[in-house]
């Protein structure tokens, strides 16, 4: 049982804008923890998108970015594109569970 | 590169204990990072188990804490995790994955050993 809630799944057509959103609580999130995020393609290991809730890892374009605030967390995909299909995961640090969470996973369809 | 290879056995009977092994090649364990595990049952989403420092210092999922040890070889460059008790609950594909100790992300990932849990 998550305790991060992520929409089960967006849609756009190429080119298209779209959002996934991360909610958490005053425990994680909203305590101030970092939140990540990760892409992850069929049968395939999560790879890194986004860490310490804004920044990008070496190669990953910019049409990926991440924002906070409180106690949510979004990423957004804009000019989407074929290949963005995959699953999305947000993750932090819960303090009240002192463990690490994951998000529920947002699968992100291309239209 | 740094890189990551899990390997276990794919198959463990209900009651016994998984024993899995993640070699790390690229990277000094002796460096600013932890070392994690991580699993997704089929078709779910993902959890963290645990993670260990180079040092030895460790941190458990309380869910799992009372099943699980995990444990670091630097001479061997290699962290296990040992899971007892297996249960069906526990099949699951299980990752290493490096963790930046600056930022808690995972930024290196293993491909995954998927273990199923089977009379």
């Amino acid at each position: 049982q998550s305790v991060l809630t992520q929409p089960p799944s967006v849609s756009g057509a190429p080119g298209q804008r779209v959002t996934i959103s991360c909610a958490g609580s005053t425990s994680n999130i909203g305590a101030g923890h970092d939140v990540h995020w990760y892409l992850q393609l069929p049968g395939t290991a999560p790879k890194p998108l986004i860490y310490n809730s804004i920044s990008r890892p070496s190669g990953v374009p910019d049409r990926f970015s991440g924002s906070k605030s409180g106690t949510s967390a979004s990423l957004a995909i804009t000019g989407l594109q074929a290949e963005d299909e995959a699953d999305y995961y947000c993750q932090s640090y819960d303090s009240s569970l002192t463990a690490y969470v994951f998000g529920t996973g947002t699968k992100v369809t291309v239209l | 590169q740094v890189q990551l290879q899990e390997s276990g056995p794919g198959l463990v009977k209900p009651s016994e204990t998984l024993s899995l092994t993640c070699a790390v090649s690229g990277a000094s364990m002796s460096t600013l990072n932890w070392w994690s595990w991580v699993r997704q049952s089929p078709g779910m989403g993902l959890e963290w188990i645990a993670h260990i420092y180079h040092t030895g210092s460790t941190n458990y999922n309380p869910s799992l804490r009372s099943r699980v040890t995990i444990s670091l070889d630097e001479s061997k460059n290699q962290i296990s995790l040992n899971l007892n008790s297996v249960t069906a609950a526990d099949t699951a594909m299980y990752y290493c994955a490096r963790q930046r100790s600056s930022s808690a992300s995972l930024d290196y990932w293993g491909h995954g050993t998927l273990v199923t849990v089977s009379s």
